[in-house]
């Protein structure tokens, strides 16, 4: 069971440039949602799904778009990246929408240079 | 707004030791409470969970919490630290209000010294 899988685990990218993080899950998890990690702060939500065709905003939307037109996966994109976007980048996935703990992946670590 | 706080940055602790990491959180009724840990270059791993009853509760890798609700805390403890406990450690709170959302606070590093 490979749980919550991210790709790419490393990532470089130029000012200016866009790219998409990949996250999907194998669990038939409902709810999913994308964290940045950056030193001293935790985890910040930065958008999350409640089901297929349903996403809103967390506390860190602006610069990311996201979609989920399936319920395993939910994509993560940078339109145009700025180095204020380099940080490590954690999607996470839960059985239901209320108290079920969340299941994480391995992160992806964005530089933007 | 909600708010998770943990107060130590980072903890060092010798192997054997006992340990307690802090955790307030602000919300204007009971959350869902839950402690997760990180080792370095992985996601987080959930220790253990709050919902409701016994304000006591049990979670994997000998970690049990607390939860005291006049203080808006759930503290993480653990009687005897192992080397193998060193890590970063994350309490969160959660609640649908409308938009279901996992809250973090900033983590607590833990250090274990031989």
């Amino acid at each position: 069971n490979a749980g919550v899988t991210q790709t790419p685990k490393f990532q470089v990218l130029k000012t200016g440039q866009s790219m998409t993080l990949q996250c999907a899950q194998d669990m038939n998890h409902e709810y999913m949602s994308w964290y940045r990690q950056d030193p001293g702060m935790g985890l910040r939500l930065i958008h999350y799904s409640v089901g297929a065709g349903i996403t809103d905003q967390g506390e860190v939307p602006n610069g990311y778009n996201v979609s989920r037109s399936t319920t395993e996966d939910f994509p993560l994109r940078l339109l145009s990246a700025a180095p204020s976007q380099t940080s490590v980048y954690f999607c996470a996935s839960s059985y239901s929408l209320d108290n079920s703990p969340l299941h994480f992946g391995n992160g992806t670590r964005l530089t933007v240079t | 707004a909600q708010s998770v706080t943990q107060p130590d940055i980072h903890i060092t602790v010798s192997e054997g030791a006992s340990l307690e990491l802090r955790c307030n959180y602000s919300y204007g009724a009971t959350p869902y409470l839950f402690w997760y840990v990180q080792s370095p270059g992985q996601g987080l791993q959930l220790l253990l969970k709050y919902f409701s009853g016994d304000t006591l509760v049990q979670g994997i890798k000998g970690f049990e919490a607390e939860f005291k609700r006049s203080q808006s805390s759930f503290n993480l403890r653990k009687p005897s630290v192992h080397w193998s406990d060193a890590a970063e450690y994350f309490c969160a709170v959660a609640r649908n209000t409308g938009g279901f959302k996992t809250i973090f606070g900033a983590g607590t590093r833990l250090f274990v010294k031989a």
